[in-house]
């Protein structure tokens, strides 16, 4: 079975430019989560949906950045303009439904100069 | 605000040792905890625990939870080289949302 799938893998920009990440969860995953991980900050939770609704992104560091969930299978991250202070490996991550194990994809690591 | 503390930061063992990770929580309507291992890659998942006293078991690895004394421990038994690797304790709320621990680094030698 095909686990979480995100694109790109790395992504290289400079800084004012926007990033957009990709997301396609595990299929019949009703939840999806969005995280990004550093070496100060360590794993953290920046939004999560649920049958494709938004239910918290209080973990949205600020305005530059936007999440949408158009369908089932996809989800999408921006950072519109992006800053060097955003480099970090951004995850996705799905669980069949609010409460279960959530599956980790194997992430976007975002360099941004 | 939630709080998961893992402790030690970091070990180094040889192979064929037992090695005992630690994880304490402080969290409002506490709903789980999980436990996921992240190699130079994505975090895979462990284990999940809701209920104190019983044990998750998964071949040489194996969790317990005790929601009086809010920690958790993992143990990995006869450690192989393949168990070098990042672990990460999360706590889930009754919202859903995971906080997780900084990790411990676990160097297993040959």
């Amino acid at each position: 079975d095909a686990g979480v799938i995100q694109s790109p893998r790395h992504e290289v920009t400079e800084m004012g430019q926007e990033v957009t990440l990709r997301c396609k969860p595990i299929s019949g995953h009703n939840s999806l989560f969005w995280y990004r991980q550093t070496m100060m900050r360590g794993l953290e939770l920046l939004i999560y949906f649920n049958n494709n609704v938004p239910i918290d992104d209080s973990g949205m560091p600020e305005d530059r950045f936007s999440a949408k969930m158009p369908n089932a299978s996809f989800s999408t991250l921006k950072i519109q303009p992006s800053e060097p202070r955003d480099s970090a490996v951004y995850f996705c991550a799905s669980s069949l439904r609010e409460g279960y194990e959530q599956y980790f994809g194997p992430g976007t690591r975002l360099t941004v100069t | 605000e939630d709080k998961v503390v893992q402790s030690p930061l970091s070990l180094v063992v040889h192979e064929g040792d037992t090695v005992t990770l630690n994880c304490s929580y402080e969290v409002t309507n506490f709903r789980s905890l999980l436990w996921y291992k992240q190699e130079k890659k994505a975090p895979t998942f462990l284990f999940m625990l809701t209920s104190s006293g019983i044990e998750k078991k998964s071949g040489r690895l194996s969790s317990i939870l005790d929601k009086k004394e809010l920690f958790s421990i993992l143990n990995i038994t006869a450690t192989q080289t393949g168990d070098s690797a990042v672990y990460l304790c999360a706590v889930e709320a009754n919202d859903y949302k995971l906080s997780f621990g900084a990790g411990t680094t676990v160097t297993v030698r040959a």
